[in-house]
């Protein structure tokens, strides 16, 4: 079965650079979740997207904007990048399904250093 | 705000059973979700509970009383690959959209 896919798997940016993490939802999920994860935390929810429009707002730093497209693709922007942003980006999907209850999938994962 | 509470660390033997509790203080309940998460890897979907009672699914089962905002997972005939993370995450709210918020988690040391 399709799963959440997650690109690129690692990436290695140096400080005040720019980053881009894509996500494609699973085919007929209309919901997407962005995740940060450090080393030994929990997942940290930044924000999250129903039907192309921003649905729920967590810890993002006002430098990280993310959208999600019209095939419902998700991209995370983040600039000025800072030694701190090193972590797990972990993007999840759920069918909207209004307000009946779904788990989340989850992707594999972007491993973002900044040096 | 939201609080979502767990023991750090377990650790159990193979072939026992091990509970997990999980606590929560949430504005608004829309459903408790369990996942695990072996390091490095994405958190697995394992159970969800949104009304009172227990839930079994295999060697899994999850409990949840509302009124105590209180949940477990219950893992029995534990096996060394049940080593991992085990996360307790809430939905607080039932907008479509509306993302898990999951607490610090469990780290489970299964020995044999």
């Amino acid at each position: 079965a399709a799963g959440v896919i997650q690109s690129p798997r690692h990436l290695i940016k140096e400080k005040r650079e720019t980053a881009t993490l894509k996500c494609y939802p699973i085919p007929r999920h209309d919901t997407v979740y962005w995740y940060q994860q450090g080393p030994g935390q929990d997942p940290q929810f930044l924000i999250s997207f129903y039907e192309k429009m921003q649905s729920d707002k967590g810890s993002i730093p006002d430098r990280f904007s993310a959208q999600q497209f019209s095939d419902y693709h998700s991209e995370l922007n983040m600039s000025s990048l800072e030694l701190g942003d090193s972590a797990l980006y972990f993007c999840a999907s759920s069918p909207g399904t209004g307000g009946l209850i779904t788990e989340a999938f989850f992707g594999q994962g972007t491993r973002l250093t900044v040096v | 705000g939201q609080n979502i509470d767990q023991p750090t660390e377990m650790t159990a033997t193979e072939g026992a059973i091990v509970q997990i509790n999980c606590t929560y203080q949430t504005s608004g309940f829309n459903g408790l979700f369990w996942y695990q998460q072996h390091a490095g890897e994405a958190p697995t979907f394992l159970s969800y509970n949104v009304l009172d009672g227990l839930e079994e699914k295999g060697r899994f089962s999850s409990f949840l009383s509302r009124s105590k905002g209180y949940s477990y997972l219950l893992l029995k005939e534990l096996q060394m690959k049940d080593s991992a993370s085990y996360l307790c995450a809430v939905r607080d709210q039932n907008q479509a959209g509306t993302a898990l918020i999951f607490g610090k988690g469990t780290t489970l040391s299964v020995s044999s």
